[in-house]
């Protein structure tokens, strides 16, 4: 069982909508990911937060606006998706000093009508 | 930046027979390398990994050999079972570098029982 959990597991939303999608870690890192999913490809990285700070910002649209409340929160709050933002959004975790070691979520499934 | 190759995209084997997925990258600075399963309706999982001043390692059934010089990295798994149908992603990175991973395109492997 994965040590990071992600909430919801699917979500359907239409283009007007605002939702979030959630994730939680209990391992004491101090790193968190977003990751961005399309099927039968490699996950592709949005965001990364370090000591709850920014770190990485991959040119993601401002439709997506991430936010760390805390050490062991992620969220990633949706405004005015687009169908092509359709995907399985991957949450991620790892140590700093980052040992490499990514610990993933089972991701949230959105689609975007 | 860096850039990861993975070959082949799908791969079929019999049950017990041995599985074999190669990637290469390019950035000489990277110094870690993952494996990663994701199972159907799953986040990704880190099997086996390996550092650049290691030029193998193995764990059960799973092995990964590293060759520096010539920038490829292999997973091999003997014995395979039907448990082992999933899609792998080989991945680099620069480990305590920064937190970028990048992952190649991802093998689906089906082994037929």
């Amino acid at each position: 069982d994965t040590e990071v959990t992600q909430t919801p597991k699917h979500l359907v939303m239409g283009m007007t909508n605002k939702k979030s999608l959630k994730c939680e870690q209990h391992m004491g890192h101090r790193a968190m990911y977003w990751y961005k999913q399309k099927a039968k490809k490699p996950p592709e990285l949005m965001f990364v937060y370090s000591y709850e700070k920014l770190s990485i910002n991959e040119s993601v649209p401002s439709r997506f606006s991430p936010e760390c409340p805390n050490s062991s929160l992620l969220n990633l709050h949706l405004h005015a998706l687009q169908p092509e933002d359709s995907a399985l959004y991957l949450c991620a975790s790892s140590e700093i000093p980052n040992t490499g070691e990514l610990f993933f979520g089972e991701g949230s499934r959105l689609t975007v009508l | 930046g860096e850039n990861v190759e993975q070959h082949p995209s799908t791969l079929s084997v019999q049950e017990g027979d041995s599985a074999v997925i190669k990637c290469t990258y390019s950035d000489s600075a990277s110094n870690y390398f993952p494996w990663y399963k994701q199972e159907l309706g799953k986040g990704p999982q880190l099997i086996i990994d390996i550092r650049s001043n290691v030029g193998e390692k193995k764990d059960q059934r799973i092995a990964v050999t590293l060759n520096k010089t010539a920038k490829h990295f292999s997973l091999h798994i003997t014995e395979t079972q039907p448990e082992d149908s999933a899609v792998y992603f080989c991945a680099a990175s620069k480990g305590t570098g920064g937190f970028k991973t990048i992952f190649g395109a991802g093998t689906r492997l089906f082994v037929k029982a």
